[in-house]
């Protein structure tokens, strides 16, 4: 069965204190997996795409990496404004276009 | 470039009535697919619709419905609601390819008393 494991499911971090969150997945074949920022009562905002092991994506503070069985989104140099809840998502090949979602991870930087 | 939007972006309703929920999707955007999120729970997944065609269903009961426009807008109906119900529901267009990410509109808060 097509799986998607985040850890830890929270993460309390000083201000500029480098940390990095895990998204596992077991899946049949990887079309794609997607990173996501949600902030409370708002919808998910899109981060990156992920299609290939060894594929790397960069943005601000935030860097997403991608091997064969998990996803790294390593965050440096934090500040408050990036706490938030970080969804990962997976797209299989036999999934017939549909997501499979992790259950996030929220973040907290205290400045 | 205008992103997704979902009306009303609150409702309150009573136990037994039903609601319609719209989504106006990414222009270009194909496919729109609807999410059901509750404190302390994940996105859950309730269907997808590609050119006015569902392509994908969650686990929900029969009491949740959609449907989607030529001009890919798309609705979903929740009948006799019940007080568990009570949810942020969202909303994600995509160009529907298969590889290519969603982007979520606000959400609507449906409370249920």
């Amino acid at each position: 069965e097509d799986q998607v494991t985040q850890s830890p499911e929270a993460l309390r971090l000083q201000e500029g204190e480098s940390s990095s969150l895990n998204c596992s997945y077991t899946v049949s074949g990887l079309r794609g997996l997607f990173w996501y920022r949600q902030d409370p009562g708002k919808g998910p905002e899109f981060l990156f795409t992920l299609y290939s092991a060894g594929e790397e994506k960069e943005k601000e503070r935030l860097k997403a990496t991608l091997t064969k069985k998990e996803s790294f989104l390593h965050i440096t140099a934090p500040k408050p404004e990036d706490s938030a809840t970080y969804l990962c998502a997976v797209r299989a090949l036999d999934s017939n276009y549909q997501l499979i979602w992790g259950a996030g991870t929220k973040l907290i930087i205290k400045p | 470039k205008a992103g997704v939007t979902q009306t009303p972006r609150y409702l309150i309703k009573t136990r037994g009535q039903q609601v319609t929920l719209s989504c106006s999707p990414i222009s270009g955007h194909r496919s729109v697919s609807w999410y059901q999120q509750t404190p302390g729970q994940g996105l859950q997944f309730l269907f997808e619709y590609f050119s006015e065609t569902q392509r994908n269903k969650g686990n929900f009961p029969g009491r949740f419905s959609g449907r989607q426009f030529s001009n890919s807008r798309s609705e979903m109906n929740v009948s006799t609601l019940e007080l568990g119900d009570s949810a942020l529901y969202l909303c994600a267009s995509s160009f529907g390819s298969g590889v290519d990410e969603q982007y979520f509109g606000p959400g609507t808060r449906l409370t249920v008393t």
